[in-house]
């Protein structure tokens, strides 16, 4: 059964550096998603991507947050200068046009210290 | 502002004990409400899309259904795998936007 994946799993990184986090959507998808969910929170939506550009962002994402679709598999989230408020699970999730269900990868543990 | 809200926060059932989780919600013109299921370190997993008032969907001992305010997770004779976080969301109707608005989900214990 096709599914979405996340790499890394986990990832450390000190405060005001650069991570890329990466997933690979369903083979046959056109809409791409990040939420992120702190620990014992909500999940919050970030931004959503459709035909090579953003469709819909929230609040939180501001100017230190950037995606992008590099090739026809991968989709990436970058935080340019990471904050310890940015330590959270990120999950890339992705939808095929002819049904709105959205199906979400396992997720990054990001944690900034 | 889409509005979500899940009760309660956390239920524990004895093996077999059958419930009910809710899911009230507010939203300009909902296009679809969605149940996820998310193991703890986890993604959440898709279980149903509803997307009219009366509709119902089952899997297994899962059943939901939807009015227009609110929807419904029934667990029918719960196993202990069932122990999960149920999340609900919606979805507007808004011709661009597929975001979904999260509530902060039920915490099912089932004991054996």
């Amino acid at each position: 059964e096709p599914e979405v994946t996340q790499t890394p799993s986990h990832q450390v990184t000190q405060m005001g550096q650069e991570v890329i986090l990466r997933c690979v959507p369903i083979s046959n998808h056109l809409y791409f998603y990040w939420y992120r969910q702190i620990l014992g929170q909500k999940v919050e939506f970030l931004v959503s991507f459709y035909n090579n550009e953003i469709s819909e962002k929230s609040e939180i994402f501001d100017d230190q947050f950037s995606v992008e679709r590099p090739d026809g598999s991968n989709f990436t989230l970058k935080i340019r200068s990471t904050k310890l408020e940015d330590s959270a699970m990120y999950f890339c999730a992705s939808s095929g046009k002819e049904t709105y269900e959205q199906y979400f990868g396992p997720g990054t543990r990001l944690t900034v210290t | 502002e889409d509005q979500v809200t899940q009760s309660p926060e956390a239920l524990r059932l004895q093996e077999g004990e059958s419930s009910s989780l809710n899911c009230s919600y507010t939203v300009s013109g909902l296009r679809g409400l969605f149940w996820y299921r998310q193991d703890p370190g986890k993604g959440p997993e898709f279980l149903f899309t509803l997307y009219s008032a009366g509709e119902e969907k089952e899997k297994e001992r899962l059943k939901a259904t939807l009015t227009k305010k609110e929807s419904f997770l029934h667990i029918t004779a719960p196993k202990p795998e069932d122990s999960a976080t149920y999340l609900c969301a919606v979805q507007p109707y808004l011709s661009n936007d597929y975001k979904l608005s999260f509530g902060a989900g039920t915490t099912v214990t089932v004991r054996a």
